[in-house]
């Protein structure tokens, strides 16, 4: 079995300042975690991917997350928040193996105000 | 501009009414999604599709109809569907399905209300 959780469901930062968005997984196998964003009516945009290679990760537009297995965690960071970067984020673990499925994470909603 | 393409991205239908969503993916990919997404919520996984054959239906209504024409083509036929089915339908495809280092692209949707 397998779940995420991300710790906020809602994040808000003044454009320029740092951000970070946390999630936390289980998994019974070694995972593959994944970030996407979801700007509204839009569909999912992936961001990053962790598949056991290096823990940081980079991403497009700035970002970059840190695979802890210790602290089963994946946050997701970005050093300067714009204004193009409000949207939803989801987490996203995979188990792979035959019955190939995403588990989401219930999102967390990030703001950022000028 | 997204990598899978789907349409129409509006609908609205009545009950009574026969529609299909269309998804076009021209990646290479071999594994194909439907999912569901109601408003401020993660998405909900419907059918998986792999190599044009139907892998995984997530016990969706029969009101709900999938079709795998080809490997780069999904559609998601739809009959006398109830006002609780309004939501964004999404499409997805990977590369090959059970190989979790391979994400899934996903299409920006179909936005369908029920009336």
């Amino acid at each position: 079995a397998q779940s995420v959780t991300q710790l906020d469901s809602h994040v808000s930062v003044s454009e320029g300042t740092p951000v970070l968005l946390r999630c936390n997984y289980s998994s019974s196998y070694s995972p593959s975690l994944f970030w996407y964003v979801q700007h509204p009516n839009k569909g999912l945009q992936l961001l990053l991917k962790y598949t056991s290679a290096a823990t940081l990760v980079k991403g497009i537009n700035g970002f970059e997350a840190e695979f802890k297995k210790s602290e089963t965690s994946f946050h997701l960071t970005k050093p300067s928040a714009h204004m193009s970067d409000a949207a939803e984020y989801f987490c996203v673990v995979s188990n792979g193996g035959s019955n190939y499925k995403l588990t989401f994470g219930k999102g967390t909603l990030l703001t950022v105000n000028p | 501009d997204t990598e899978v393409t789907q349409t129409p991205k509006h609908l609205v239908m009545g009950m009574t009414n026969k529609k299909s969503l269309k998804c076009e993916q021209h990646m290479g990919h071999r594994a194909m999604y439907w999912y569901k997404q109601k408003a401020k919520k993660p998405p909900e996984l419907m059918f998986v599709y792999s190599y044009e054959k139907l892998s995984i239906n997530e016990s969706v209504p029969s009101r709900f109809s999938p079709e795998c024409p080809n490997s780069s083509l999904l559609n998601l036929h739809l009959h006398a569907l109830q006002p609780e089915d309004s939501a964004l339908y999404l499409c997805a495809s990977s590369q090959v399905r059970g190989d979790s280092n391979q994400p899934q692209h996903f299409g920006d949707g179909t936005r369908l209300s029920i009336l």
